[in-house]
């Protein structure tokens, strides 16, 4: 039979502008925290991480915040451009066997 | 020029055989993984191994099985098992020890016949 396929949320925005990507993590136990992209057929590229111990870490054009309290990271990028646009993933990990456990992704389509 | 590596890129599955996926990474990496993904969703661990000649189920082995003979390289078998093999397939490793940044390799992607 047909393969249908979830759909992902999508995110749309204009060349040039932010974006903010949010992810809810399940685990009030995970300590760490990754942001992966992952182009059509390639594999994920890891992006940045943070760990709870911070609630905010910056890379190049890529902020990261979490809220422990309600559970939530979210992604920023600065002036977005089109080779962003890809499937982002968060990813969260606890306990002593160190294993990831990764979001349904999110979609961001940049326009021109 | 270091990496991981998957091969082959596609791989076509007749009813009722086994298929092994390659996956090497010249990282000097203690860990590495193994991952499913299907259309439109997130990733699931299949095995995992910390180690050379030791591996961990993860979430979702029934009908896979790994070996970890040596530290560069850990093969994939997907069995005759799995009923539901068509999937694209990734393969990760990470330093180890409190280092737990997972990196990728580019995918395999298996479809049956």
């Amino acid at each position: 039979g047909e393969n249908v396929g979830l759909h992902l949320p999508t995110l749309s925005v204009q060349e040039g502008d932010n974006s903010i990507i949010n992810c809810a993590y399940s685990n009030s136990a995970s300590d760490y925290f990754i942001w992966y992209k992952q182009e059509s057929g390639k594999g994920p590229q890891f992006i940045i991480d943070i760990r709870s111990n911070m609630d905010k870490r910056q890379g190049q054009r890529v902020t990261v915040l979490l809220n422990k309290t309600v559970k939530h990271l979210s992604l920023q990028i600065a002036a977005t451009q089109p080779g962003d646009s890809a499937v982002y993933f968060c990813a969260e990990m606890s306990g002593s066997a160190r294993q990831l456990t990764f979001g349904s992704g999110t979609q961001l389509t940049v326009l021109p | 020029d270091g990496g991981i590596t998957q091969s082959p890129k596609y791989l076509f599955r007749k009813e009722g055989q086994n298929v092994t996926l390659s996956c090497e990474q010249n990282l000097n990496h203690d860990a590495m993984y193994w991952y499913r993904q299907d259309p439109g969703q997130g990733l699931r661990l299949i095995y995992y191994s910390q180690i050379v000649n030791d591996f961990q189920k993860g979430d979702i082995a029934e009908g896979y099985s790994v070996s970890r003979e040596k530290k560069e390289s850990f093969p994939l078998t997907v069995t005759s098992a799995q009923k539901n093999p068509t999937a694209f397939y990734l393969c990760a490793s990470s330093i180890g020890g409190n280092q737990e940044t997972q990196y990728f390799g580019p995918g395999t992607r298996l479809l049956v016949l």
